[in-house]
Parts: structure tokens; C-alpha cells; sequence
């Protein structure tokens, strides 16, 4: 069975830096990965997802990731970080050989970004 | 719009009171799941439904039933529903049958039910 890990539960910028979030998964193959975006009172968002193919991943709100086989991590960077982007970060695999579509998260990255 | 909707968005109820969360999605998707958010444990899924009559367990399916008549509507239904069962829950819809994309979710906004 598959397995994510986010190691940092809570991550504190200021606004402009650079972000990056970590995301570490156990899978016996190449796993499809997501990231996804949760807003306090929303539902998840989702920022990007990785199937194959070139492993540096864009997103939507000048997120990207790099897929990094070596190293079983998919992290999560944006070059500079704005207010807006406080939120809880999801980290998500899927496995490509079932059928049930689950996904399985990681435990969630807070975000907290400092004027 | 294009949209899961989840209804009711809060709710606090008494051990026992069966109970029903309505989801419902615009966009034809085959495959709609249940999942539940729990603090320091992401989310998991309860149930999901491949297509209209077909439902099956996902990783924590006690306490939780689920019938999926029609191919817009997914209920998640607690016939006796225990404080344990307080959570965030979230239904989600894929368009595709099969394939990458089957795994692209499309999450409604969550429904908070507290179970006293």
C-alpha cells in the first residue's frame, strides 16, 4: 500500500520568499502525485499533478514540482509567495493499478505567510 | 458552473440520530468518492461508486452507507451516527472511466459534522 509523508506540519514566509514544501512517498512503482490546495472553509484545490513524462511539473498559481524518483519526493515550490497563498498544502498519490481511484494524502503542510 | 455540491455544510447532531449527507455534481462524472479529514491524518476514503448501482468500501467504511441511484447524486448516509465519527467530509467526482485522468478529483467545499 502506498504512503505519503509531509514532514513539516506547520511552514512560516514572509511574503516574496521563496516557498518549498515537502512531500515524501512509499510506492513499489511510479504513482500518479498531486498537490492540492485547501483554503480555511473550502473544499481542495487542485495545484498540479504528475502522471509521467518531463518531471519538473507547473501548476496553477505559479506553483511547480519536481518529481524525483531517486528520492521518492514530489516537493512543492513557488518562487515567491504571496499573502494569498495561506492555506493548507495536500500532498496525494495515486496508484495506477486499481481501479478504486484512491487517493492517499499526507497529513497537510499549513502555510502561514508574514507581511 | 461546474461543481460537487455538499449539503448540509455544517451540522451538529446527537449520537443515534440517523443522518445524511447529500452530494451532488454537474459535470456527468462516472466515479464520485466519500472522504473524511481528520486532524494529522489527511484525508481517507469512506466509499466510492464507479458508475450509477456501483459502490463499493474504501479504507475506513464502518458506520457509513452510501447508494448511488442516479449518476449526479452520491449520499453518504450515518444510520447511527457516535462522536468518533466527527469530521470534516468531503465528496469528490472524476470524469474519466479509466486511465491518469481517472484520479483527477474534483472536491466539494466539505460538510463539519459533529456528533455530540
Amino acid at each position: 500500500a502506498q504512503s505519503v509523508t509531509q514532514p513539516d506540519i506547520h511552514i512560516t514566509v514572509s511574503e516574496g520568499a521563496s516557498l518549498e514544501l515537502r512531500c515524501n512517498y512509499s510506492y513499489g512503482a511510479t504513482p500518479y502525485l498531486f498537490w492540492y490546495v485547501q483554503s480555511p472553509g473550502q473544499g481542495l484545490q487542485l495545484l498540479l499533478k504528475y502522471f509521467s513524462g518531463d518531471t519538473l511539473v507547473q501548476g496553477i498559481k505559479g506553483f511547480e514540482a519536481e518529481f524525483k524518483r531517486s528520492q521518492s519526493s514530489f516537493n512543492l515550490r513557488k518562487p515567491s509567495v504571496h499573502w494569498s497563498d495561506a492555506a493548507e498544502y495536500f500532498c496525494a498519490v495515486g496508484a495506477p493499478d486499481t481501479g478504486r481511484r484512491a487517493l492517499t494524502f499526507g497529513s497537510g503542510t499549513r502555510l502561514q505567510v508574514q507581511p | 458552473e461546474a461543481q460537487v455540491t455538499q449539503n448540509p455544510r455544517y451540522l451538529i447532531t446527537v449520537t443515534g440520530k440517523k443522518l445524511t449527507v447529500t452530494c451532488s455534481q454537474n459535470m456527468n462524472h462516472e466515479y464520485m468518492s466519500w472522504y473524511r479529514q481528520d486532524p494529522g491524518l489527511g484525508l481517507r476514503q469512506i466509499y466510492y461508486s464507479m458508475n450509477v448501482e456501483v459502490t463499493d468500501k474504501g479504507d475506513v467504511p464502518e458506520g457509513y452507507k452510501v447508494s448511488r441511484k442516479e449518476k449526479r447524486n452520491f449520499p453518504l448516509i450515518l444510520e447511527s451516527p457516535s462522536p468518533n465519527q466527527t469530521s470534516l467530509y468531503f465528496c469528490a467526482s472524476s470524469r474519466d472511466r479509466g486511465g491518469a485522468g481517472a484520479n483527477v478529483l474534483t472536491f466539494g467545499a466539505g460538510s463539519r459534522l459533529t456528533v455530540l
